[in-house]
């Protein structure tokens, strides 16, 4: 089974631009989540999608928006891109949405803003 | 807001040594708890996890890990540690809410073993 892709592995973008990122889960997973992990603030997540719906959110600003594709492809954006937003951003998917089932992570991508 | 704290940024150790990373959550209700590790220049992967029944879970590569309820703790150990087991560490915690619930991640420490 292919492992959770991401795509584009690196982007450099400049203050005020927009960035989409992507994230193919490992087929037969429904469920796709994001992260940022930083050095100063760890692993933080972002949002979480189950069957082309967002079911949980965390505490980020509206500039960081998500959707699920009915093949449960996901695709991030972030909207007028902030020095602080450079960042790896890391997607992971798993079977189900109960909570307790084991996330499988991608390679991330790292967001450079300049 | 939940939180989780893991108290050892760096660990040094020996091979043979032994290992306990302290995890401890901020949560009242029901959480499912999970130790991930980052092994140099690979992806984050499950070390082990626990939900319910036998609070000593044990995980791969001989990790094992105890919930306690009452200390809001979820401490990884291995009795004797590998010069591969050098990586970084990560507590993670859902906090369940109704049907809902809120992935939280400490910030990781970072283990040496040195041979």
């Amino acid at each position: 089974k292919a492992g959770v892709t991401q795509t584009p592995r690196y982007l450099i973008k400049t203050r005020g631009q927009q960035v989409t990122l992507s994230c193919s889960p490992i087929s037969g997973h429904r469920s796709v989540s994001w992260y940022q992990q930083t050095p100063g603030q760890g692993l933080q997540f972002l949002f979480e999608y189950f069957s082309e719906t967002q079911r949980n959110k965390g505490n980020f600003p509206g500039r960081f928006s998500g959707r699920q594709f009915s093949n449960s492809r996901s695709e991030m954006n972030v909207s007028t891109l902030e020095l602080g937003d450079s960042a790896l951003y890391l997607c992971a998917s798993s079977l189900g949405q109960r909570g307790n089932e084991k996330l499988f992570f991608g390679s991330g991508t790292q967001l450079s803003v300049l | 807001a939940q939180s989780v704290s893991q108290h050892n940024h760096h660990v040094i150790l020996s091979e043979a040594a032994s290992l306990e990373l302290g995890c401890n959550y901020s949560y009242g209700g029901t959480v499912n708890l999970f130790w991930y590790v980052q092994y140099p220049g690979q992806h984050l992967q499950l070390l082990l996890k626990y939900f319910s029944g036998d609070p000593l879970v044990k995980g791969i590569k001989g990790f094992e890990a105890e919930f306690i309820k009452s200390k809001f703790s979820f401490n990884l150990r291995k009795p004797s540690v590998q010069w591969s087991d050098t990586a970084e560490y990560f507590c993670a915690v859902n906090a369940i809410n109704g049907g809902s619930y809120i992935p939280t991640f400490g910030r990781g420490t970072s283990l040496i073993v040195h041979p």
